[in-house]
């Protein structure tokens, strides 16, 4: 299996702009994740969806993010509008069952000047 | 509520020694779980090794090994033979029940390995 894949691997936007993050787990995982990674809070977690339903939104920051799983191989994870304190790495992450590991993607590292 | 404590910054190890990175944790469900994970310089996470709150052992993956304590709630990570390779930052995270598969991350541990 290639592994969780993130595209793209760096963003660039200006403020205001829509920014999409995309995400396709490894086949057979249950959950997907969503976290964030900055300097100042470390990783946290944004969202994660049980076979393809949005289980807790409870990390999300506010109305600008929105997170989708149409179907059991994508996800993707929209900013509308993007500020600058939105910069950071976003990881997408999934995993079989509940508790069991997560396996990483690469991650995003958004820039919004 | 979870908390995980990582309470070395940063830690220096020779080539070839072994090292141990300290975890403790905080939880009061008693099904949980326990994860290490590698994140080198160039960004990526990499999962290392796992326990479960009812393993009976350590858990073991090759040079690394967790040294779980259950009645201290800590979850060490012991790398042996140290290499080049090895430096980087460590994160320990947990999950439980209540958090319902949210994985808490500590703040990490920054390895150097010295040749």
């Amino acid at each position: 299996d290639a592994g969780v894949i993130q595209s793209p691997r760096h963003e660039v936007t200006e403020m205001g702009q829509e920014v999409t993050l995309r995400c396709k787990p490894i086949s057979g995982h249950d959950y997907l994740f969503w976290y964030r990674q900055t300097m100042m809070r470390g990783l946290e977690l944004l969202i994660y969806f049980n076979n393809n339903v949005p289980i807790d939104d409870s990390g999300m920051p506010e109305d600008r993010f929105s997170a989708k799983m149409p179907n059991a191989s994508f996800s993707n994870l929209k900013i509308q509008p993007s500020e600058p304190r939105d910069s950071a790495v976003y990881f997408c992450a999934s995993s079989l069952g509940l508790l069991d590991e997560q396996y990483f993607g690469p991650g995003t590292r958004l820039t919004v000047t | 509520a979870q908390k995980i404590t990582q309470t070395q910054p940063g830690m220096f190890v020779q080539e070839k020694e072994a090292v141990t990175l300290d975890c403790t944790y905080d939880t009061s469900d008693p099904s949980y779980g326990l994860f290490w994970y590698k994140q080198p310089s160039s960004g990526e996470m990499i999962f290392l090794i796992y326990q479960g709150s009812y393993d009976q052992q350590n858990a073991t993956e090759g040079r690394y090994s967790l040294n779980f304590q259950k009645a201290r709630k800590s979850a060490n990570l012991v790398i042996s033979a140290s290499q080049l390779g090895d430096s980087a930052m460590y994160f320990c995270a947990m999950s439980d029940g209540g958090s319902q598969g949210n994985l808490i991350f500590g703040k990490g541990t920054k390895l150097s390995v010295k040749p």
